[in-house]
């Protein structure tokens, strides 16, 4: 199995900071990367796939890059309704493992 | 407007079966792959199992695996997963979800609670 690992677990911040989360897979998963944020008490909502398109509906201040093994989640100023976990995804083979998530909190 | 709307949990005891439902609406559900995925109260995602459009292609995690059957009706614009010889360990939100650009899930429906107690 394809084993995602996040950093950080979780991070303090501002609003209107830039915000970066990593997501390394433990092998080359090409761009079969995808992004979640999830809030208490609901469903995951898709942010990014294929590592940096940009799923719609979703504002641009998000954005990710990366190719083969590592990836990275970008908020370029986070906004109060952006505190919430974060899960990176790989779809390229099965199972489709997740991260293990990373709090953004209010500093 | 897509929807997909779980149902069929509920408390259960070890061993016991249970089958979760979801309904699907607003798009052509004969078109597209599913999936359904946990999450154990306070923990990460993780990802149960996948059924492609026809129903022919069917995976399942590890930790499933023969106990837990995936399954859709296309008729009915539904998909299924029924769950046997439940443990403690498989109390958890389940979410289905639908598969999407680069096998994303793109779609989820609200969640159904699965409680495995005596």
């Amino acid at each position: 199995d394809i084993q995602m690992t996040q950093s950080p677990s979780s991070l303090s911040a501002s609003a209107r900071d830039r915000v970066t989360i990593t997501c390394r897979a433990s092998e080359s998963i090409n761009s079969y990367l995808n992004w979640y944020q999830q809030k208490p008490g609901k469903a995951p909502n898709l942010l990014i796939y294929a590592a940096s398109s940009l799923q719609s509906g979703v504002p641009s201040r998000f954005s990710g890059s990366g190719s083969g093994t590592d990836f990275t989640l970008t908020i370029s100023s986070l906004q109060p309704e952006d505190f919430a976990t974060y899960y990176c995804q790989q779809s390229y083979s099965i199972p489709r493992t997740f991260g293990q998530g990373t709090r953004v909190e209010i500093k | 407007e897509v929807h997909l709307v779980e149902s069929g949990g509920g408390l259960v005891q070890p061993g016991g079966s249970l089958r979760l439902s979801c309904a699907a609406s607003g798009f052509t559900f004969t078109s597209y792959n599913m999936n359904w995925v946990r999450q154990a109260p306070g923990k990460g995602l993780e990802w149960v199992s996948y059924i492609s459009s026809s129903g022919r292609t069917i995976y399942y995690a590890d930790s499933v695996k023969g106990r837990f059957t995936i399954s859709r009706d296309n008729a009915k614009n539904s998909l299924y997963l029924q769950m046997n010889t439940l443990r403690a360990e498989d109390t958890a939100v389940y979410y289905c979800a639908r598969d999407r650009n680069w096998n994303s899930l793109d779609n989820w429906g609200q969640g159904i609670l699965v409680t495995v107690s005596s």
